[in-house]
């Protein structure tokens, strides 16, 4: 399986919003809501951000929203601050019972 | 809290097999089904494996398959992989995480908590 289409990168200047996208097919986000979004800062371990297309785990600051449409999810950073510069991917359950992710998007604050 | 710790990476040759292990801790480990993925250098997150909360079922990415086998020991809060026929493409980080909800099955599948990773370097 191909990996889910992201943008290479995609910058904001401060207190702006931004908008990630991630686009798969009906056999992953297009067929569930499971649709996850990850966070990553150099040299840590992801961290889930979002979960079920629009869920955030406790902790996760509410700047950070997820949506769905056909097959394509949406990660949004509103409110961008320096600290959201990082690494974000998202992933789907498939229907082969699996995950998948994708290339990742380099999120740099100006 | 929620920790994983995996172990067993280095540098092999070629066509040699490795088994890394994930050691847990902070939660009910019987409870949840864990994962492996991996980034290989200058790549994205590519997940390799899920093993469910009582160890019945198994799925792996086309990849791997054949090559890579998920196991656990439930009295021993370990997960493993076990990698055969090592290739250089598989030179990368593996990480172990742990499942978000618990007592799932086949479907659903959220990595939560990750690991810190184990180096693999496949090389001649």
């Amino acid at each position: 399986q191909s990996a889910l289409t992201q943008p290479a990168s995609v910058s904001g200047s401060p207190g702006q919003s931004l908008t990630v996208s991630c686009t798969g097919s009906s056999n992953d986000v297009g067929g569930y809501d499971s649709v996850s979004w990850y966070q990553r800062h150099p040299g840590k371990a992801p961290r889930l951000i979002v979960y079920e297309v629009n869920t955030r785990p406790s902790g996760v600051s509410t700047r950070f929203s997820g949506s769905k449409s056909g097959n394509t999810a949406s990660l949004t950073i509103s409110g961008l601050r320096a600290e959201d510069e990082a690494d974000y991917y998202c992933s789907s359950y498939t229907s082969s019972h699996s995950v998948l992710f994708g290339g990742g998007t380099k999120v740099t604050v100006l | 809290q929620v920790q994983l710790v995996e172990s067993g990476g280095g540098v092999v040759q070629p066509g040699t097999s490795l088994r890394l292990s994930c050691n847990v801790s902070g939660f009910t480990f019987t409870s949840y089904g864990l994962h492996w993925v991996r980034q290989a250098p200058g790549k994205g997150l590519e997940w390799l494996a899920v093993i469910s909360y009582d160890g019945r079922n198994t799925f792996s990415a086309d990849s791997v398959k054949g090559r890579f086998t998920i196991s656990r020991d439930n009295f021993n809060n370990t997960l493993y992989l076990q990698m055969n026929s090592l290739r250089t493409d598989d030179t990368a980080v593996y990480y172990c995480a742990k499942d978000r909800f618990p007592y799932r099955h086949t479907s659903g599948w959220v990595p939560d908590y990750w690991g810190q990773g184990s180096l693999v370097t496949v090389s001649s």
